[in-house]
């Protein structure tokens, strides 16, 4: 069955790094792909998306793009912010109305100042 | 504002208890979803359901119970069959393919 697999956190940086979260995924056919965030206590919230392969995703600075040819869909950030720390899930689905979001396991983002 | 509202934010069960989740959507979406959190499991879905009167069972339906007796509304109950209900559970909704919206959550605890 569809699968997705991302890095195992937690990621630890300094303000301002660069920050890359690896994402790859499973699936048949054309899967749409996110980046969902969520914070302490909270829901999640949804980053950025991308539905179709060489799609670029990009939203508060953050960026991911759609790489077909290796199943991949990694989040990166050119300077992050002590605010940018949460959790962060790469998820997919199918493109068929109402079918469910497979996630990864999550990575954790820790921030410093 | 249009949303998913879960309640309660916090819910304590007994031994051998069972517990019902509510989420309720004024989003006019047809499909919701419930899904556990785990720390380091990610988000594993439970039930799901496309229309109302209809849900189907996800990865882990074991122990649990949904009914969608209205599009607005999709309760979950945790009954005693479920042997480790502690986790944060979140209910999502979708017109379609795109656009899911999460809710706030609930955090179960057996006490």
């Amino acid at each position: 069955g569809d699968s997705v697999t991302q890095m195992e956190g937690p990621v630890t940086l300094s303000e301002e790094a660069f920050l890359t979260i690896n994402c790859t995924y499973t699936a048949t056919g054309y899967p749409s792909l996110f980046w969902y965030v969520q914070y302490p206590g909270e829901g999640l919230q949804l980053l950025l998306k991308a539905t179709k392969a060489d799609d670029k995703g990009s939203n508060k600075g953050f960026e991911a793009t759609y790489r077909k040819e290796t199943t991949s869909f990694h989040l990166e950030k050119g300077s992050v912010q002590v605010s940018d720390s949460a959790v962060y899930f790469c998820a997919l689905t199918a493109n068929q109305a109402g079918t469910a979001l497979i996630f990864g396991k999550g990575t954790t983002l820790s921030v410093s100042s | 504002d249009g949303g998913i509202t879960q309640s309660p934010k916090y819910l304590f069960r007994k031994e051998g208890q069972n517990v019902t989740l509510s989420c309720e959507q004024n989003l006019n979406h047809d499909a919701m979803y419930w899904y556990r959190q785990d720390p380091g499991q990610g988000l594993r879905l439970i039930y799901y359901s496309q229309i109302v009167n209809d849900f189907q069972k996800g990865d882990i339906a074991e122990g649990y119970s949904v009914s969608r007796e209205k599009k607005e509304s999709f309760p979950l109950t945790v009954t005693s069959a479920q042997k480790n209900p502690t986790a944060f559970y979140l209910c999502a909704s979708t017109p379609g393919s795109y656009g899911y919206t999460f809710g706030s959550g609930t955090r179960l605890t057996v006490v």
